[in-house]
């Protein structure tokens, strides 16, 4: 049972352009979201979060968005570039269940085009 | 910055040899993690840790045990490896804000088993 679903696999953008990666829950005691980037053969590492008090959080050329209702998160890149190239993962946490327990999604390959 | 270490980037076992993947982190932090990374799973939580000698199972745990008995290490134990286990193996470590927070991750144990 995913309660994290990243539908798209994979992504191709041009330089320059939005990118936009989509993750989708199911698990309405979800409050807490997190996007990551990984590298191959590296670790992922941390680009943004958003609680779900908030319906955005911007930081720099990354904005995530919140859609409560639709169970819905998304991550804009503006303007993508090629060092942007990479797995994203999404991430669901309950803060309220005081575990600490992160669900990660499939991940998004997004590929920016020189 | 927090820094997460795991010991061996690339190992290869054979079926039914016991393995250790170890991991440590610098920074203090209470809750250790253990993911394994799979094209087109994403990360699956295996277990993890919220204390010295406390662990929880994550959503994958068959087949793996961990041991805590320090704040810093976090150890994943496979008792007999099998060629289902053959992956790429993630430690965390969570920087606590209030019920929240952020993972940190280390560069990741790509395993084979053969």
């Amino acid at each position: 049972d995913q309660q994290v679903k990243q539908n798209s696999p994979s992504l191709s953008v041009q330089e320059g352009r939005i990118s936009i990666l989509n993750c989708d829950y199911t698990n309405s005691m979800f409050d807490y979201f997190l996007w990551y980037k990984k590298y191959p053969a590296e670790g992922p590492t941390f680009l943004i979060s958003i609680s779900s008090i908030k319906d955005k959080n911007e930081d720099g050329r990354f904005t995530v968005f919140l859609n409560k209702s639709a169970k819905h998160l998304s991550l804009h890149i503006v303007p993508s570039q090629p060092g942007d190239s990479a797995v994203y993962f999404c991430a669901a946490s309950s803060s309220g269940s005081g575990t600490y327990k992160y669900i990660f999604g499939t991940g998004t390959r997004l590929k920016v085009l020189a | 910055d927090v820094k997460v270490t795991q010991s061996s980037r690339y190992l290869v076992k054979r079926t039914g040899e016991k393995v250790f993947l170890e991991c440590v982190q610098d920074m203090d932090h209470e809750n250790m993690f253990w993911y394994r990374q799979d094209p087109g799973l994403g990360l699956r939580l295996i277990y993890f840790s919220y204390d010295v000698k406390m662990k929880e199972k994550g959503d994958i745990p068959e087949g793996y045990s961990v041991s805590r008995e320090k704040k810093e290490r976090f150890s994943l134990i496979l008792e007999s490896a099998s060629t289902n286990q053959t992956s790429m193996y993630l430690c965390a470590s969570l920087r606590r804000a209030g019920n929240t927070g952020e993972l940190f991750f280390g560069e990741g144990s790509r395993l084979t088993v053969l």
